[in-house]
């Protein structure tokens, strides 16, 4: 299995553009997770999906970020407008509920830069 | 104030001894992660415990509910287990400023191995 993918691994955009950050989840796994990582504010949970239904999205920090989950195999993370403030690495993960295990398994992470 | 709190910051060790990484946390929660994040970047969810004790090769974590506290303990260190330890816990009630899920993630400890 390849893994969780996530495109683009560097992101370098203007204030105030559209980003549209990209995941594909390892094949079979039900769960979802978007993370956000910062020098100031560490690792957070921002959203998850359990069978691409968006559970809890409480960690999502304003309205300017949204997410979605169309199908099983792909989930987008948008910032618009971005803000110099939004620069960070974006983790997403998988896991499947139920397993007990509850082992989520990171993607390489998308690296944010908004100038 | 950050509610989850790591110990040490900061570790430097020779190859072969044991470490201990030390997480407390204020009040009472349903779940503890262990994660380690790579030197690379790359994130790794090492064990989920809500009682007792897991061990995964040289790699054991405990955690005490009464005492609010769980340690990470690596036997037998190489260089390779050189990265930063995370841990994360999931509150039983809701707190503010937390993640989604009422997931709140430490500072992290940044352990380095030397030969």
């Amino acid at each position: 299995d390849a893994g969780v993918i996530q495109s683009p691994r560097h992101e370098v955009t203007e204030m105030g553009q559209e980003v549209t950050l990209r995941c594909k989840p390892i094949s079979g796994h039900n769960s979802l997770f978007w993370y956000r990582q910062t020098m100031m504010r560490g690792l957070e949970l921002l959203i998850y999906f359990n069978n691409n239904v968006p559970i809890d999205d409480s960690g999502m920090p304003e309205d300017r970020f949204s997410a979605k989950m169309p199908n099983a195999s792909f989930s987008t993370l948008k910032i618009q407008p971005s803000e110099p403030r939004d620069s960070a690495v974006y983790f997403c993960a998988s896991s499947l509920w139920g397993s007990g295990a509850y082992e989520q398994y990171f993607g390489p992470g998308t690296r944010l830069t908004v100038t | 104030k950050n509610e989850v709190e790591q110990s040490p910051q900061n570790l430097t060790a020779q190859e072969g001894e044991f470490i201990t990484i030390n997480c407390s946390y204020s009040v009472g929660i349903s779940a503890l992660h262990w994660l380690q994040q790579h030197p690379g970047g790359g994130i790794v969810s090492l064990f989920m415990l809500s009682s007792g004790k897991k061990k995964h090769g040289r790699l054991i974590a405990t955690i005490n509910i009464q005492e609010k506290h769980s340690s990470l303990h690596i036997t037998a260190s190489h260089p390779r287990d050189s990265a930063v330890y995370i841990c994360a816990v999931r509150w039983v009630v809701r707190r503010s400023g937390g993640g989604a899920d009422g997931l709140t993630f430490g500072k992290g400890t940044h352990l380095i191995i030397q030969p």
